[in-house]
């Protein structure tokens, strides 16, 4: 139980193109999704909280009208990288937050790793 | 949510018991321990999480001293394949996760 699934698990676009990321709890029902970024050797970092129904809440430092988060449904949250720049590069994981009980831990998706021409 | 200091590397011996700690000196009366690990290019993988008592699931258990201000996790027969980074993350329930370096355990034959 509590599979994320995240697709595509790859992509490369062009310069200025934007690239959606789409996360699915599979066999749970998913509140809160979680968005987060890692570049190379270095840990994951917070981009935005994901609340269904409602706005995301992004951390400091990251722009809303550029990572555009979408949570329509209770297993579906999308992020879009509006265009998207080489400095953009990085890989992506979702999270979701398993609905049994408060304390229930966060489970990942495996990433996309977003490649900028 | 409180800060964890852990090694930044760690080597273990394939088939023996690989102990991992993690200071969190500041952790609150109602924030979990949560331990992750991330094998490269991947999604971090959740092992086990507590908030005061010991416990233990098929992959690992979790030690977390009385005073909670720090915690092991022990995988209790190493193989290659947890060659990963192991993190340890302390947070109240349902809040979001605030991930450090965490420890990069290499396991060797």
């Amino acid at each position: 139980g509590a599979v994320v699934s995240q697709h595509p698990s790859w992509v490369i676009c062009k310069s200025g193109t934007s690239v959606k990321i789409e996360c699915r709890s599979l066999d749970f029902q998913a509140t809160t999704m979680f968005w987060y970024r890692q570049f190379p050797k270095q840990s994951l970092m917070l981009m935005a909280t994901s609340n269904e129904g409602s706005k995301a809440t992004y951390e400091q430092g990251v722009e809303k009208d550029k990572f555009l988060i979408n949570h329509a449904s209770l297993t579906l949250s999308t992020l879009t990288v509006t265009s998207a720049h080489p400095e953009d590069s990085s890989f992506y994981i979702c999270s979701a937050r398993g609905d049994r009980g408060p304390d229930q831990p966060q489970h990942f998706g495996d990433g996309t790793r977003l490649s900028i021409l | 949510d409180a800060k964890t200091t852990q090694p930044p590397s760690m080597d273990c011996a394939e088939g023996r018991a690989a102990n991992l700690p993690c200071n969190h000196s500041t952790i609150s009366g109602n924030e979990y321990v949560y331990w992750y690990r991330q094998i490269h290019s991947q999604g971090p993988q959740y092992i086990i999480h507590g908030l005061k008592n010991n416990e233990t699931n098929e992959m690992a258990s979790l030690i977390i001293t009385e005073d909670r201000k720090s915690s092991t996790l022990i995988l209790p027969h190493a193989t290659l394949r947890d060659t990963a980074v192991y993190y340890c993350i302390v947070g109240a329930a349902g809040n979001k996760l605030t991930f450090g370096g965490g420890t990069r355990v290499l396991v060797k034959p």
